[in-house]
């Protein structure tokens, strides 16, 4: 019963640096999503994936990247870390049209 | 393109008071509508839906119903406890937008004992 399995859960990075976040999930869900969260602001759309082998810009796509490896893997990339970047990322993902399942979130601090 | 409204909080309340969080849309096809709850430190879990108009989606004794005409998934409790206490995130899911996923800015609930 593990869901949706995000890595890792607490990051540092120093501003310049990459790095990448890894999510997992094991329900055979089509779409999938990376979301970051600001204190007191709402979730932010980076990117999604519709299904395995695309991948589209949301709201806030600046500063990442993103692969869907296969249908189970989703990635986020900060290829030069900045500390507007400092935030909480949420990966998702859904079966199409029925509720999203969430990761437990990665806290990233940028310094 | 789609959008979901919450009213703005914190919303503080006394324990066993009633509780409403309003939700308002837009959307281009025809959504299903969602209500998820974050607890401190946790990600997001859903608390109830509803795919269609009228529908109502009930959950932990919280309730939303899918109001087409007032495009409008209000979410009501009769009775908060301070285990209620987190935050709550409207959303829809439009398949007229390929299914996207949009949020609300959620609202911070603090229940007081």
């Amino acid at each position: 019963n593990a869901g949706v399995t995000q890595t890792p859960k607490f990051q540092v990075l120093k501003t310049g640096q990459s790095m990448t976040l890894q999510c997992a999930q094991d329900m055979n869900h089509n779409s999938m999503y990376w979301y970051r969260q600001d204190p007191g602001m709402g979730l932010r759309l980076i990117y999604y994936s519709a299904s395995e082998g695309t991948t589209d810009k949301g709201e806030v796509p600046n500063g990442y990247n993103v692969s869907r490896l296969n249908k189970r893997e989703f990635s986020l990339r900060l290829e030069s870390a900045a500390p507007s970047q400092t935030s909480v990322y949420f990966c998702a993902s859904t079966r199409q049209g029925l509720e999203a399942f969430f990761g437990q979130g990665t806290r990233l601090t940028v310094v | 393109g789609d959008s979901v409204t919450q009213m703005e909080g914190p919303v503080t309340l006394s324990e066993e008071a009633f509780l409403t969080i309003n939700c308002t849309y837009t959307a281009t096809g025809y959504p299903s509508l969602f209500w998820y709850v974050q607890y401190p430190g946790e990600g997001l879990q859903l608390l109830l839906k509803a795919t269609k108009a009228d529908d109502k989606g009930s959950n932990k004794g919280f309730e939303a119903t899918y109001r087409k005409e007032t495009t409008s998934f209000h979410l009501e409790k009769g009775s908060v406890q301070v285990s209620d206490s987190a935050v709550y995130f409207c959303a829809l899911s439009d398949l007229g937008a390929g299914n996207m996923l949009t949020f609300g800015g959620g609202t911070r609930l603090m229940v007081k004992p």
